[in-house]
């Protein structure tokens, strides 16, 4: 079945790091994507990952892909509050142009 | 280069009525996909468009319909509107091809039925 879950909630401290966290039921995925979303507004796209690599960094953004396991993590380097947000993982399923989101992660980050 | 553009913005409708809400991709972009976002149900997927082809299909009743213009403009219709149908409703486009996995958010539609 095609499913994606991420926990709900994170707070870190100004200056810490993050890291979300994500799984995914599908092993057809092609790639792997992070957004963010402020309130009121779309979606950003953050990053991704295509399911063949294990790792992509662009600066402040870490993602790590353990295919094995369907996990994907997002880790935000020297996290800062304009970061406080919600962060949704997505997977784009292998011969389909659909996209399976998970239910968001809101990060909120403390001064 | 422009983003995606979405009008309206905020839409108030009534149970039993249709509604029909605009996208606009990035200038060049040929695919575009359509989302409905709610706190329940999170970010679902409706239908995504390319030359005018829908070319994928969420679960949603036949009351959801779309279409893409020869512009890569795309509208969604929602025909004989219910409460639930109160959402966010959100466009991305994408260039298509080798690069369909760039999609880019439009600021979306907030459609409220009362």
């Amino acid at each position: 079945g095609e499913d994606v879950e991420q926990s709900l909630f994170l707070s870190v401290r100004e200056g810490d790091s993050s890291v979300i966290n994500c799984t995914y039921t599908d092993s057809s995925s092609t790639y792997l994507y992070w957004y963010k979303q402020e309130p009121g507004a779309g979606l950003q796209l953050l990053t991704y990952i295509f399911s063949n690599m294990d790792m992509k960094q662009d600066q402040r953004l870490t993602v790590l892909l353990n295919k094995k396991d369907k996990h994907l993590s997002l880790r935000i380097a020297d996290t800062q509050t304009g970061d406080s947000a919600i962060y949704f993982c997505a997977e784009s399923l292998s011969g389909t142009y659909k996209y399976i989101f998970g239910t968001g992660t809101r990060l909120k980050v403390l001064a | 280069k422009a983003g995606v553009t979405q009008t309206p913005r905020y839409l108030i409708k009534t149970r039993g009525q249709q509604v029909t809400l605009s996208c606009s991709p990035i200038s060049g972009h040929r695919s575009v996909s359509w989302y409905q976002q709610t706190p329940g149900q999170g970010l679902q997927f409706l239908f995504e468009y390319f030359s005018e082809t829908q070319r994928n299909k969420g679960n949603f009743p036949g009351r959801f319909s779309g279409r893409q213009f020869s512009n890569s403009r795309s509208e969604m219709n929602v025909s004989t509107l219910e409460l639930g149908d109160s959402a966010l409703y959100l466009c991305a486009s994408s260039p298509g091809g080798d690069r369909l996995y760039e999609q880019y958010f439009g600021p979306g539609t907030r459609l409220t039925v009362t």
